[in-house]
């Protein structure tokens, strides 16, 4: 079974310029979450998608955007890039809605390395 | 707001020693995940703790969740050079809408010693 993938692997941009990244998650999981991992803040949850819908977002600003589409696959867009926008952003796939009584493993992409000049 | 606390942050061992990683967390959670990543890798999915008391052990490491005291540790036994890694504990904490998100601790960079 494939795991997740997340394209484009590496990435180099400008300052105000905007950046795609596209994650697929495992066949059969229709969940994508997102996290971004820096040295100095860790691992910082994104944002959450089941069923085309967000669910949960963290606590960041508005130029930080997603989507998921009918076929699991999401995306996610960060406008007016800033220097502090290079990181790590890493997707990870579950099987769907995390009842109390159950849990759904997340399962983590290889990353999309994002440098800011 | 969800908070978790690895320590220690970094841990330089020989091999052959044991020593324990801890993971605290603020509020109540029933779930608690550690993961490994290496170097400029992805995090990989080392053990799952669903319930007070859980215990699970895969090869030298062995992982435990106490809900009451809001702790979990991660112990490793007789450490190898392969085990050097980063390792994060993550609490799981529901937002509602069947929704589960994941707070990290800052991570524990293991450096085995030969």
């Amino acid at each position: 079974k494939a795991g997740v993938t997340q394209t484009p692997r590496y990435l180099i941009k400008t300052r105000g310029q905007q950046v795609t990244l596209s994650c697929s998650p495992i066949s059969g999981h229709r969940s994508v979450s997102w996290y971004q991992q820096t040295p100095g803040q860790g691992l910082q949850f994104l944002f959450e998608y089941f069923s085309e819908t967000q669910r949960n977002k963290g606590n960041f600003p508005g130029r930080f955007s997603g989507r998921q589409f009918s076929n699991s696959r999401s995306e996610m867009n960060v406008s007016t890039l800033e220097l502090g926008d290079s990181a790590l952003y890493l997707c990870a796939s579950s099987l769907g809605p995390q009842r109390a009584l159950s849990y759904n493993e997340q399962f983590f992409g290889p990353g999309t390395r994002l440098t800011v000049l | 707001e969800l908070k978790v606390e690895q320590n220690p942050l970094f841990l330089s061992m020989q091999e052959g020693k044991n020593y324990t990683i801890y993971c605290n967390y603020s509020t109540t959670s029933d779930r608690l995940y550690w993961y490994r990543q290496d170097p400029g890798k992805s995090l990989e999915s080392l053990f799952v703790l669903l319930s007070n008391g859980a215990v699970k052990q895969e090869g030298r490491l062995m992982a435990s969740l106490d809900t009451k005291a809001r702790l979990s540790t991660l112990h490793i036994t007789a450490a190898v050079h392969d085990l050097s890694a980063t390792y994060f504990c993550a609490v799981a904490y529901y937002s509602g809408a069947g929704s589960y998100q994941l707070t990290f601790g800052k991570g524990t960079k293991l450096s085995v010693i030969p």
